[in-house]
């Protein structure tokens, strides 16, 4: 089972640019979560979803927008972006109240 | 808000020597509670968990019980080894799939 896959797993942006963080997993979870983890820091709660065209802001959603069109998939996308969004961002996914499986995690840098 | 408060690191330890990490939570009805655990460069995995009141959650030497009157879902292990060093995460998954994290605390065990 490939679980749950991130994309890209590096990126370097400019201030002001803007992308999006695909995740994508196949274990048919409904719950699906972004993280943001800055260095020594722990996680933060972005965005989550508990099934397919249902979103929910997290407890630092600002600057970031999600979609969740598929059961697979929760892209996150970042707007006109700014050294502070700097970070490790993790996706995970759940089935219900049990482990959290996390992708590998996207490294982005904005300079 | 739902929101998980646990203790500041870092806890430095002597091999053999008892660990207990204090996890607090604030939530809404009876969430199910989790400790996960990064190790240095990895990504966040489960530890252990407890979906209800007075439930142990116990794994490779770590325990925790969940004490509803308390709150509170502290971390404990009789005989740490260095091989325990990584940072730990107090976790809850609240009544609307709202899955948070503490701040973690790192534990480092010397020889």
């Amino acid at each position: 089972n490939a679980g749950v896959t991130q994309t890209p797993k590096f990126r370097i942006l400019k201030i002001g640019q803007s992308m999006t963080l695909q995740c994508a997993q196949d274990m048919n979870h409904n719950y699906m979560y972004w993280y943001r983890q800055d260095p020594g820091m722990g996680l933060k709660l972005i965005y989550y979803s508990v099934g397919a065209g249902i979103t929910d802001k997290g407890e630092v959603p600002n600057g970031y927008n999600v979609s969740r069109s598929t059961t697979e998939d929760f892209p996150l996308r970042l707007e006109l972006a700014a050294p502070s969004q700097t970070s490790v961002y993790f996706c995970a996914s759940t089935g219900g109240p049990g482990e959290l499986f996390f992708g590998e995690g996207s490294r982005l840098t904005v300079l | 808000g739902d929101s998980v408060t646990q203790m500041e690191g870092p806890v430095t330890l002597s091999e053999e020597a008892f660990l207990t990490i204090n996890c607090t939570y604030t939530a809404t009805g009876y969430p199910s509670l989790f400790w996960y655990v990064q190790y240095p460069g990895e990504g966040l995995q489960l530890l252990l968990k407890a979906t209800k009141a007075d439930d142990k959650g116990s794994n490779k030497g770590f325990e925790a019980t969940y004490r509803k009157e308390t709150t509170s879902f502290h971390l404990e292990k009789g005989s740490v080894q260095v091989s325990d060093s990584a940072v730990y995460f107090c976790a809850l998954l609240g009544r609307w799939g709202k899955f948070q994290f503490g701040a973690g605390t790192q534990v480092v065990v010397t020889p």
